[in-house]
């Protein structure tokens, strides 16, 4: 399989820890993008890379988030100090982008977090 | 604010039926419009339109554009009920002076096919 990949699928963690999740992207796509999404919305843009430059961010993602791609391939997502209100499906995506021509997003299964 | 909404928010229809889901848009650099069906995973990608009036089909489904009145549709002829599933709508806005695929989504239409 040469989709997205994200892990863990699931997460259950208490409010005040810190979590990781882990995004391997379609390995010739050099774009790629974490969304957010809770239940009964669409999902919600938080951030994105261009190779390893993260070149956008959300106001949705607050100081405690942050996520890094190094070398341009996979991804992490880190939360510190977890809240109830982190609660959602995160999910990842990656694209292939030349200029202004973008593919469509390709998204992972997501990691859906708890927060107890 | 980039905003997508779609209609109705949910649909339950027998097999055999066809079923019409709506997308409006309001948004500014407008690129593309994109369907994703969602079942429980992964949103899995339909259609890509940029250009207004060109009808893209695949089997049963097909989606069409009209950039003048900020709307799709995506149509499901003779649904079955593998057909269950949130289909959403995104758009592809880039703001300005980027490239990026910054999606905007809509909220979903949920779509029940009873046997």
């Amino acid at each position: 399989d040469t989709g997205v990949s994200q892990n863990p699928r699931h997460k259950i963690t208490k409010r005040g820890q810190n979590v990781t999740f882990r995004c391997d992207p379609i390995s010739e796509h050099n774009r790629l993008y974490w969304y957010r999404q809770t239940l009964g919305q669409g999902p919600e843009f938080l951030t994105y890379f261009q190779n390893e430059a993260q070149l956008e961010k959300s106001r949705l993602l607050s100081d405690r988030f942050s996520a890094e791609r190094p070398k341009g391939s996979f991804s992490t997502l880190e939360i510190q100090r977890t809240e109830q209100g982190d609660s959602a499906m995160y999910l990842c995506a990656s694209s292939l982008g030349r200029g202004f021509y973008n593919s469509p997003l390709h998204f992972g299964n997501g990691t859906r977090l708890t927060v107890t | 604010e980039d905003k997508v909404v779609q209609s109705p928010l949910s649909l339950v229809v027998h097999e055999g039926d066809t079923v019409t889901l709506n997308c409006s848009y309001e948004v500014t650099n407008f690129r593309s419009l994109l369907w994703y069906k969602q079942e429980k995973k992964a949103p899995t990608f339909l259609f890509m339109l940029t250009s207004s009036g060109i009808e893209k089909k695949s089997g049963r489904l097909s989606s069409i554009l009209d950039k003048k009145e900020l709307f799709s549709i995506l149509n499901i002829t003779a649904t079955q009920t593998g057909d269950s599933a949130v289909y959403l709508c995104a758009v592809d806005a880039p703001p300005g002076g980027t490239s990026y695929g910054k999606l905007t989504f809509g909220q979903g239409t949920i779509l029940t096919v009873h046997p």
